[in-house]
């Protein structure tokens, strides 16, 4: 098993740019999430999905979009990049709804805007 | 909404003493779990606690949910560089998703 797959791993964009950061997981979990991490900040949750065909929001959407058409794969689009955009992100995923169940984390994707 | 705390922000210690951070919600908790992070790496799973008062033991690491659920400690004894890394925990308030704390660093000068 890969496990949590993220890519890229770095990516510099420019102010107003688009771009998809993927993730794919082959371990048949239902629950899936993005998560920001800055600087003292810990990791904050953006969007997440239950399950196939279900997203939902987290502490911090705006900016950002997410689709769940399979189990295994749960993309994150930027529509138009800000620099404060710029951070670590990271996918994880979880058997279940995340309740009780560990959160296994991609590799990360480190991101630039300028 | 809900709130975790984490202190100490960053610890520094020599290696084989002690270390703890604490963790403290703003709401009580229906569990709590930790992660680890090494620098440049991704967060690592290590317990999840679910019982007020609850302790749990991993070799050198001891965790403990508090009897309101409200807070929680890791406590390493005898640190080993191998324990270089952020600490995080994250709280369930019953809600959907959990809530990471802003995590403490700890370093190990050997």
């Amino acid at each position: 098993n890969a496990g949590v797959t993220q890519t890229p791993k770095f990516q510099v964009l420019k102010t107003g740019q688009s771009m998809t950061l993927q993730c794919a997981q082959d371990m048949n979990h239902e629950y899936m999430s993005w998560y920001r991490q800055d600087p003292g900040m810990g990791l904050r949750l953006i969007h997440y999905s239950v399950g196939a065909g279900i997203t939902d929001q987290g502490e911090v959407p705006n900016g950002y979009n997410v689709s769940r058409s399979t189990t295994e794969d749960f993309p994150l689009r930027l529509l138009s990049a800000a620099p404060s955009q710029t951070s670590v992100y990271f996918c994880a995923s979880s058997y279940s709804t995340g309740k009780g169940n560990e959160q296994f984390f991609g590799p990360g994707t480190r991101l630039t805007v300028l | 909404g809900q709130q975790v705390m984490q202190i100490p922000q960053y610890q520094h210690v020599q290696e084989g003493e002690d270390f703890t951070t604490y963790c403290n919600s703003s709401t009580t908790l229906s569990n709590i779990q930790w992660y680890k992070q090494r620098p440049g790496g991704h967060p690592v799973f290590l317990i999840q606690l679910v019982k007020s008062g609850e302790v749990k033991k991993q070799k050198r690491l001891t965790f403990q949910f508090g009897e309101a659920k409200k807070n929680s400690s890791l406590h390493i004894t005898a640190t080993q560089t191998t324990d270089v890394g952020t600490y995080f925990c994250a709280g369930d308030n019953y809600g959907q998703n959990f809530v990471f704390g802003p995590g403490t660093r700890l370093s190990v000068l050997p």
